[in-house]
């Protein structure tokens, strides 16, 4: 089983490129997120999707675009990269809006930004 | 607003032994979900347990278990009889009921030593 799968696995940028990091889930899952791991730190939310055709902010939104593409799809963009922005980036989605469904996350994508 | 504070940044615990990781969390809102999470290594999120807020009994799954005291706002993972697999950071995380946001804490690194 698949689950959440992310691509790329890394990348590094330079200030001021930008690039568009995919994400897919095989669970028929209605809502999907994007979250960012900075060192010493829990997983932040950078936006979410609570059904095909919807997004809202999360907590760090700033800098990010987000595109929810069919059910299965929720990309994450940056349209000018800045160091700040190097994190590790989590796509993740659940089933349903209740608080008792876990997030199933993918393996991550590590992006530097030079 | 929503806080989760796990308050061990580091653990060291002897294979074979039981280990408890601490997690108190903040809200004011009456029904909620707790989660535990882990992250080897290599990177990725893993789902351990789930608690919800009016379970009245605490959340088992193998040799994990959630000591649940609401009273306290407190939900520990304790880890029975640990492996050297169990390595990894611990992540202690909220979700509200019918909010997207999981809010995690900063996590705690639990190391076992042969």
């Amino acid at each position: 089983n698949a689950g959440v799968t992310q691509t790329p696995k890394f990348q590094v940028l330079k200030t001021g490129q930008s690039m568009t990091l995919q994400c897919a889930q095989d669970m028929n899952h209605n809502s999907m997120y994007w979250y960012r791991q900075d060192p010493g730190m829990g997983l932040r939310l950078i936006y979410y999707s609570a059904s095909e055709g919807t997004t809202d902010k999360g907590e760090v939104p700033n800098g990010y675009n987000v595109s929810r593409l069919n059910k299965r799809e929720f990309s994450l963009r940056l349209e000018s990269a800045a160091p700040s922005q190097t994190s590790v980036y989590f796509c993740a989605s659940s089933g349903r809006r209740n608080s008792n469904q876990p997030q199933h996350f993918g393996d991550g994508t590590r992006l530097s930004i030079l | 607003a929503q806080k989760i504070t796990q308050t061990q940044p580091g653990m060291f615990v002897q294979e074979k032994e039981a280990v408890t990781l601490d997690c108190t969390y903040d809200t004011s809102d009456p029904s909620y979900g707790l989660f535990w999470y882990k992250q080897p290594s290599s990177g990725e999120m893993i789902f351990l347990i789930y608690q919800g807020s009016y379970d009245q009994q605490n959340a088992t799954e193998g040799r994990y278990s959630l000591n649940f005291q609401k009273a306290r706002k407190s939900a520990n993972l304790v880890i029975s009889a640990s492996q050297l697999g169990d390595s990894a950071m611990y992540f202690c995380a909220m979700r509200l009921q019918g909010a997207q946001k999981l809010v995690f804490g900063q996590g705690t690194r639990l190391t076992i030593n042969p």
